[in-house]
Order: structure tokens, then sequence, then C-alpha cells
């Protein structure tokens, strides 16, 4: 079973439109982390965030927000009026605090941004 | 502070050449992380070492593949010989392991084409 879904394969949008990536995990740990990187044209992985199973604050950078809730195992990535420099793959991740070493990647989701 | 560093970043080779892919993680970070991504498979996990030591070879393809690291602040992934479905972007990540919560960081990875 897949431990990070990504049901959105691919997205299209209009700039300065709003657009949010869905991300849906499986754990049994109380204790886990969850992370988003980001993946442009150029081809690196770029850290963007990271939360831990205790905080489900909401959290806002910029035109980047996170909707972590723990009711529906859901860690949602909304960028606010999007921009075509936010045309990229975007991938969520899981850690489980017993089995450290792995990071569980999510099948990413392409995002166009179109001018 | 510099991140991760890989090299090369692109190689083109004729199958069943050796191809040798290096790595120097963050100083500081006890762990790296060999990963592999592909349109099919997406990014899987080859192996994992831990001050050194490889903990979780696990996703290693098969025999052709090995990894090394030395020391603290050197890597190689090896393919030997190489086979065109080996093309592939191969991403060196580290992290320092006080915590399975800690971020991995990941190179710009090494595109590789076997023809």
């Amino acid at each position: 079973a897949q431990k990070v879904t990504q049901a959105q394969t691919e997205i299209s949008v209009v700039e300065k439109e709003d657009v949010t990536l869905d991300c849906v995990y499986e754990t049994r740990d109380t204790t886990y982390y969850l992370f988003w990187y980001k993946q442009p044209p150029s081809g690196e992985l770029v850290f963007l965030i990271r939360r831990n199973s205790f905080d489900e604050q909401n959290e806002i950078s910029g035109r980047y927000s996170w909707n972590f809730q723990k009711s529906t195992s859901s860690f949602n990535f909304t960028i606010t009026a999007s921009q075509v420099v936010d045309s990229a793959v975007y991938f969520c991740a899981l850690s489980e605090d017993n089995t450290g070493n792995q990071f569980y990647f999510g099948t990413g989701t392409s995002l166009t941004v179109i001018p | 502070d510099a991140g991760v560093i890989q090299s090369p970043r692109h190689e083109v080779t004729e199958m069943g050449q050796e191809v040798t892919l290096r790595c120097k993680p963050i100083s500081g970070h006890n762990s790296l992380f060999w990963y592999r991504q592909t349109m099919m498979r997406g990014l899987e996990l080859l192996i994992y070492f831990n001050n050194n030591v490889p903990i979780d070879d696990s996703g290693m393809p098969e025999d052709r593949f090995s990894a090394k690291m030395p020391n603290a602040s050197f890597s190689t992934l090896k393919i030997q010989p190489s086979e065109p479905r080996d093309s592939a972007v191969y991403f060196c990540a580290s992290r320092m392991d006080t915590s399975s919560g800690n971020t991995i960081y990941f190179g710009e990875g090494s595109w590789l084409t076997v023809v």
C-alpha cells in the first residue's frame, strides 16, 4: 500500500489563480514527519517544509501555505496567486519514527502555471 | 554553507561501460542516501548509510550496482556493467541523523544516459 498518495498527477492553472496540491498519508506511528519538496524543470529537489505529527498548526510562508489535518491524514499545500516560476513537480513525503531511515515519497504532482 | 555536491551532473555512456557517480554530503551530516528517479518508478531509495556504514541496501536493484562510503565526506555509486535501463537521475542526499524527523537535503542529481 502506498504510504503517501498524491492523487493529482498533473495540474494546470492560469497565472494568479490559487492551487491546492493534495497529499494523503498512511501511518500507524504516533510520531511522524511530513515534508514537501519542489522539483523545478532544472531537476534539483528543493526542501520546502517539514511538519511533525504533534504540530497541526497551519503554516504560511509568503504565497505558500500548508494545511495539516490528522483527522483526514492529509497535508495539503496551497499556492496563492500562482506564478510561472511555481511550475514544477511537487513531492510530499513521510518519515516515521520507527523507520527513520526511510522517506516515503509520493509520486508527485506536476504543476504547470500558464502565463 | 555548501549543499550536497554530486558529480558528474550529466553522463552519457555506452552499454557495458562502468559508471561511477560521486557524492559529497553536507559537512556534519552523518546519514547519506542514494535515490534513483525514473518516470516509471518515481523516486526509489537505493541505499542508506549511517556513519559511513551501509544500513539498508535493499533497494539496490542488482549486483551490477554497488555503493561505498569510505569516509564521512565521500560516497560513490558504481554501476558495472551499465545497461540502457539504468538511465535515470541519481540523487544523493544527506541528513543530520539525530532524529528520523530531520530533513533530507538533496544534491542536484546526476543525469545518466546509457546508450
